[in-house]
């Protein structure tokens, strides 16, 4: 059974830059899926970040993309999410995730998600 | 992007009721929309995938329908553990995007 750990900062000062790593058990991250982030503001609703393949590629969300960079570790099994120049409209629970092509590409396994909270 | 457009937004229904939620998406997506549950403090739970593809372990009072642009979630016989927040979430193309969910309440 896939198991995801979300890990780093839970605080965040306002223009800097937010950093996630994603610790991946249980299954290799070198599988023939995509590995993704999901992030929900308090209260709101889900947003898709981007996701990467094990190869390097990588998915952005337009709305991100200027400020945002995700790769992958095959090494440590890991993978991890920057998103600079970060404002109060970042704070949010982020959440990693498995995208599983072959079941229709959905999002079969989560982390239990990290608040990160941007604020001086 | 394609848009991703659930309704309700909230419903209110009683132990036993059938509810069905439904999701409209804002261009064809043939059959690449998946649904997920989630509860308080929790991350979702994938419930259907390809539209009516029941996850394993999930349990069969659910069930999708559904293509092209019109889907829905059906619930035959809600039950208490089912009150939470429902998402529709479409795979079609990038950005993947969610609906805006739909809180089934007491």
């Amino acid at each position: 059974q896939v198991q995801l750990q979300e890990s780093g900062p839970g605080l965040v000062k306002p223009s800097g830059t937010l950093s996630l790593t994603c610790a991946v058990s249980g299954g290799s991250i070198s599988s023939s899926d995509w590995w993704s982030w999901v992030r929900q503001p308090p209260g709101k609703g889900l947003e898709w970040i981007g996701e990467i393949y094990h190869s390097g590629t990588t998915n952005y969300s337009p709305s991100l993309k200027s400020r945002l960079t995700i790769l992958v570790d095959k090494s440590k099994n890991q993978f991890s999410l920057k998103l600079t120049s970060v404002t109060a409209a970042d704070t949010a629970v982020y959440y990693c995730a498995k995208v599983l092509v072959v079941q229709g590409g959905s999002f079969d396994y989560w982390g239990q998600g990290t608040l990160v909270t941007v604020s001086s | 992007d394609i848009q991703m457009t659930q309704s309700p937004s909230s419903l209110s229904a009683s132990v036993g009721d059938r509810v069905t939620i439904t999701c409209r998406a804002s261009q064809s997506i043939t059959t690449y929309l998946n649904w997920y549950q989630q509860k308080p403090g929790k991350a979702p739970k994938v419930l259907i995938y390809a539209a009516s593809s029941l996850q394993t372990g999930v349990t069969s009072r659910f069930s999708g329908s559904g293509s092209g642009t019109d889907f829905t979630l059906t619930i035959s016989s809600l039950q208490s553990e089912d009150f939470a927040t429902y998402y529709c979430q479409q795979s079609s193309s990038i950005p993947r995007t969610f609906g805006q969910g739909t809180k089934v309440e007491i």
